[in-house]
């Protein structure tokens, strides 16, 4: 089945600096990949998604990257601000099969 | 996106009784409810997938007799932790998905068993 590796488990970055979420997966045929923002206690959010038939996807501040050929997708933020400290997952789908998460990653933003 | 409301968002019993929590999609028909489990910093667990009139498919390690779930109707799925103990104290989140659409999660439940 699917697998999903996440990194980094912990990011701390300066307020207007750019975060970089990275994320693997093993199962050739996923072809859907969302994001995850979860703030404490509370649902997650998704905040941006990409489908296998796109390289790259961009909302605002939020980007999201894919590269097939080595099963990996990143999440950029950029001019970040203290409202974007939570955890993030990232997660792969293959085709008509459930979602599964990476373990997770927890941004800071420092002021 | 569409509105998936759980209920409760906290609840706290006894050991040894049975606790349901219910999943409900508010604007769209629910072909598929996902069940995830969360402990403290770490990730999503699923813990079982239903569709709609039948039975629910549990993960490995996830005893059915235990977590029994229901999925009636298009619009509700339920939870029932049964026996519950101390260490079935977790956060526990539902998912919904309709057709071609993704799945919206519910607001999560905690969960504290004494």
């Amino acid at each position: 089945g699917e697998n999903v590796e996440q990194h980094p488990s912990t990011l701390s970055v300066q307020e207007g600096d750019s975060a970089v979420i990275k994320c693997t997966y093993s199962d050739s045929a996923s072809n859907y990949f969302p994001w995850y923002k979860q703030e404490l206690g509370k649902r997650p959010q998704l905040i941006i998604d990409i489908r296998s038939n796109v390289g790259e996807k961009k909302d605002q501040r939020i980007a999201v990257t894919l590269n097939k050929t080595a099963k990996h997708f990143s999440l950029h933020i950029t001019e970040t601000q203290p409202e974007d400290s939570a955890v993030y997952f990232c997660a792969a789908k293959p085709l008509a099969q459930k979602l599964v998460f990476g373990q997770g990653t927890r941004l800071t933003i420092n002021p | 996106g569409a509105v998936v409301s759980q209920h409760p968002s906290r609840v706290i019993c006894k050991s040894g009784t049975s606790v349901k929590i219910e999943c409900r999609s508010l604007d769209f028909q629910a072909t598929t409810m996902f069940w995830y489990r969360q402990f403290p910093k770490q990730s999503l667990m699923l813990m079982a997938t239903s569709n709609e009139g039948s039975k629910a498919t549990y993960e490995q390690g996830v005893e059915k007799d235990k977590f029994l779930i229901n999925h009636a109707s298009l619009t509700l799925s339920t939870l029932t932790v049964t026996s519950a103990h101390p260490e079935d104290s977790s956060f526990y989140i539902c998912s919904a998905k309709g057709g071609n659409t993704e799945a919206f999660f519910g607001q999560g439940t905690r969960l504290t068993v004494v």
